[in-house]
């Protein structure tokens, strides 16, 4: 068990829905990552977020937000899903945000019909 | 930019045999490289990390990496493959200037341990 948790564990919706991904990072981390894994595209790196403010993104599609809470848990949110949007989504979070071991929850894997 | 190849989809050994996956990666700048395992419906888990200093890096279950920079390689080894350690592999790569330290992954090591 590394800590972070992430719900729902699956969620299966329709093409055209909005649905949200919601990850707590572990006791006292600053940093959360989100990570798309998927059978086409492999792991990529979506958003991360440090302390409340966006720090970096990645291959995140415009239909896609993100947003940490002062509590600092975070929120994935997915809009106008596409069949293509099905895929493991995975949270992680380290202390700071600099070179530390990036710590990973179990994901949370969505179908889109 | 940076970026990792991991040679192979797929591995499989024998119990008790060494198991060797390949990674090779592209970075601009000096690289972190990380070894991260996956079993079946679970999430990453850190095997082991090089950022700097020794280049032989030692990591949990028995796993060791060597950072190769004339290479661009970080080949993950275990002398003795055992049944627990069929899982899923990736070789990840992380290094910026700017500060961003998010991960890029290869595509994974399928590995399957035969008794």
């Amino acid at each position: 068990d590394s800590g972070v948790t992430q719900t729902p564990k699956h969620l299966i919706t329709a093409t055209g829905q909005r649905v949200t991904l919601r990850c707590s990072p572990r006791s006292g981390d600053l940093s959360v990552y989100w990570y798309q894994q998927s059978l086409d595209q492999g792991l990529q790196f979506l958003i991360h977020y440090y302390n409340g403010e966006e720090r970096a993104k990645g291959n995140i599609l415009e239909r896609f937000s993100a947003q940490q809470f002062p509590d600092l848990h975070s929120e994935l949110n997915l809009s106008s899903l596409e069949l293509g949007d099905s895929a493991l989504y995975f949270c992680a979070s380290s202390v700071e945000g600099g070179w530390e071991t990036q710590y990973f929850g179990p994901g949370t894997r969505l179908l889109v019909l | 930019a940076q970026s990792v190849t991991q040679l192979g989809s797929h591995v499989s050994v024998s119990e008790g045999a060494l198991v060797l996956l390949r990674c090779n990666y592209s970075s601009s700048v000096p690289p972190y490289l990380f070894w991260y395992v996956q079993y079946p419906n679970q999430g990453l888990q850190l095997l082991l990390k090089y950022t700097t200093g020794a280049t032989l890096v030692k990591g949990i279950n028995g796993f060791e990496a060597e950072f190769k920079k004339s290479e661009t390689s970080f080949h993950l080894t275990k002398p003795s493959a055992h049944m627990s350690d069929a899982a899923e592999y990736f070789c990840a790569v992380s290094g910026s200037q700017t500060g961003a330290n998010n991960l890029f992954f290869g595509t994974g090591t399928r590995l399957t341990v035969i008794p």
